[in-house]
C-alpha cells in the first residue's frame, strides 16, 4: 500500500498570503496524484489531478506540480473560501490512498 | 449536469445493517466506476474501495471485507453500500465518488455524503 504523508499538518495564512503544501509518496506514483479540497460539513471536491491539471471550474491561482514521489499543491494568493482542508490522493495504484490532509487556516 | 445523490442520515443500533444508496445522473451510469469513502468523525479520507458499474466487480480495500458490500442497480443508476453487523466504529460519513479503479482516473464527483451513527 502507498502511503502519502502531506506537510505541514496546518498552515497559518493570511488571505493575499501563498500556501505551499506538500504531498509525499512512499514509492512512486508517477504523475496519478490528484489534490481534494473539503470544506467543513461538505464533501471533498476535486482540484488537481495528473499532479498538474486543474478540475473544471478551479481558478489559476491554483497550482499543483511533482511526479515520482514529491509533488506540492500551490494557491498563489490565498482567497477567504480557500481556507479548508488539503488531501492528496494517488490513484495509481489499488488500494487508492489518502495523505492525511494539511489544514489552511486564517491566521 | 453530473449528480451523485446519496440517501439520508441513518441512526442505527450496533449489530442492525444498513444500506446507503447512491444515485447517479448526466452522464453513462456504466462509462465510470464508482468509489466509497469513509471519514470518521474529526478523521481523515479512507477509501474504502469501489465498483465497477461495467462488470459489477468490486474491489475492496483492507479493512473493508466481510461486513461491507458494493452493489449495483445499473436499471437506476445506483450504487449500494450494505454495512451489516454494525459496530460503533462504523460511525462515519461514507461518501459515493466517481472516479476510476481498474483505470487510472481520480474522484472528479462526489455525492453529498451519508452520516452513518451507531448507537444503542
Amino acid at each position: 500500500e502507498i502511503v502519502l504523508t502531506q506537510s505541514p499538518g496546518t498552515l497559518s495564512l493570511s488571505p493575499g498570503e501563498r500556501a505551499t503544501l506538500s504531498c509525499r509518496a512512499s514509492q512512486s506514483v508517477s504523475s496519478y496524484l490528484a489534490w481534494y479540497q473539503q470544506k467543513p460539513g461538505q464533501a471533498p471536491r476535486l482540484l488537481m489531478y495528473g499532479a498538474s491539471s486543474r478540475a473544471t471550474g478551479i481558478p489559476d491561482r491554483f497550482s499543483g506540480s511533482g511526479s515520482g514521489t514529491d509533488f506540492t499543491l500551490t494557491i498563489s494568493r490565498l482567497e477567504p473560501e480557500d481556507f479548508a482542508v488539503y488531501y492528496c490522493q494517488q490513484f495509481d495504484s489499488l488500494p487508492r490512498t489518502f495523505g492525511q490532509g494539511t489544514k489552511v487556516e486564517i491566521k | 449536469q453530473v449528480q451523485l445523490v446519496q440517501s439520508g442520515s441513518e441512526l442505527k443500533k450496533p449489530g442492525a445493517s444498513v444500506k446507503v444508496s447512491c444515485k447517479a445522473s448526466g452522464y453513462t451510469f456504466t462509462n465510470f466506476a464508482l468509489n466509497w469513502v469513509r471519514q470518521a468523525p474529526g478523521q481523515g479520507l479512507e477509501w474504502m474501495g469501489g465498483i465497477s458499474t461495467n462488470t459489477g466487480n468490486p474491489t475492496y480495500a483492507q479493512g473493508f471485507t466481510g461486513r461491507f458490500v458494493f452493489s449495483l442497480d445499473t436499471s437506476v443508476s445506483t450504487a449500494y453500500l450494505q454495512i451489516s453487523s454494525l459496530k460503533s466504529e462504523d460511525t462515519a460519513v461514507y461518501y459515493c465518488a466517481r472516479g476510476g479503479i481498474g483505470v487510472t482516473r481520480p474522484l472528479d464527483f462526489w455525492g453529498q455524503g451519508t452520516l452513518v451513527s451507531v448507537s444503542s
